[in-house]
């Protein structure tokens, strides 16, 4: 069974830290999609990235980075030099190629970085 | 413009009330699906639909009505709701494959009392 799950529930941080979310999932399939969206106080779900299970390349977009490693079924998310305008609530999802449309979501993390 | 449109964006209503929240999308996209956000729950599917005529449950279905006659909307219908459907919304799209990034809709918030 599908399933995702973010520890951290509340991580709080000073600006300019790096911070780390965790994110670790289960899946039996062998072909899966792994996802993080970030929702602001505004309230809307905005995409930051996605990689698919034969994609174990990492990435980094200006202080994001992610890491994506198959062999402890975790994909986490860092931001470096954290800034105001990162406090969000992160949520990491999970979607698997036999599972038609259905995305596992985990409890999310709230990110606050104080200034 | 691409987007997911949700109306109303906020709703109060009381107990055994039917409610319809609607869902539009222009992006042409075969899938749209319902979730609901609860605190430390994270986003949980309610219903989903791959293409017109076609929907299925997601893990919280109980209480929850769709339909989709056109591909562009995906209405949610609550025809008895209770206080324990009150929740944050959100219907989202995606083009077919399970790659495809979904695109949320602004939410709706709905209070039951």
């Amino acid at each position: 069974a599908q399933k995702v799950t973010q520890a951290q529930t509340e991580i709080s941080v000073v600006e300019k830290e790096d911070v780390t979310l965790d994110c670790v999932y289960e899946t039996r399939d062998t072909t899966y999609y792994l996802f993080w969206y970030k929702q602001p106080p505004s309230g809307e779900l905005v995409f930051l990235i996605r990689r698919n299970s034969f994609d174990e390349q990492n990435e980094i977009s200006g202080r994001y980075s992610w890491n994506f490693q198959k062999s402890t079924s975790s994909f986490n998310f860092t931001i470096t030099a954290s800034q105001v305008v990162d406090s969000a609530v992160y949520f990491c999802a999970l979607s698997e190629r036999t599972g038609g449309f259905k995305t596992i979501f985990g409890a999310g993390t709230r990110l606050f970085v104080k200034a | 413009e691409a987007q997911v449109t949700q109306n109303p964006r906020y709703l109060i209503t009381v107990t055994g009330k039917k409610l319809t929240v609607t869902c539009s999308q222009n992006m042409n996209h075969e899938y749209m699906s319902w979730y609901r956000q609860d605190p430390g729950l994270g986003l949980r599917q309610i219903y989903y639909s791959m293409n017109v005529e076609v929907t299925d449950k997601g893990d919280v279905p109980e209480g929850y009505k769709v339909s989709r006659k056109e591909k562009r909307n995906f209405p949610l219908i609550l025809e008895s709701p209770s206080p324990n459907q009150t929740s944050l919304y959100f219907c989202a799209s995606r083009a077919s494959g399970s790659f495809n990034i979904q695109y949320f809709g602004a939410g709706t918030r709905l209070s039951v009392l």
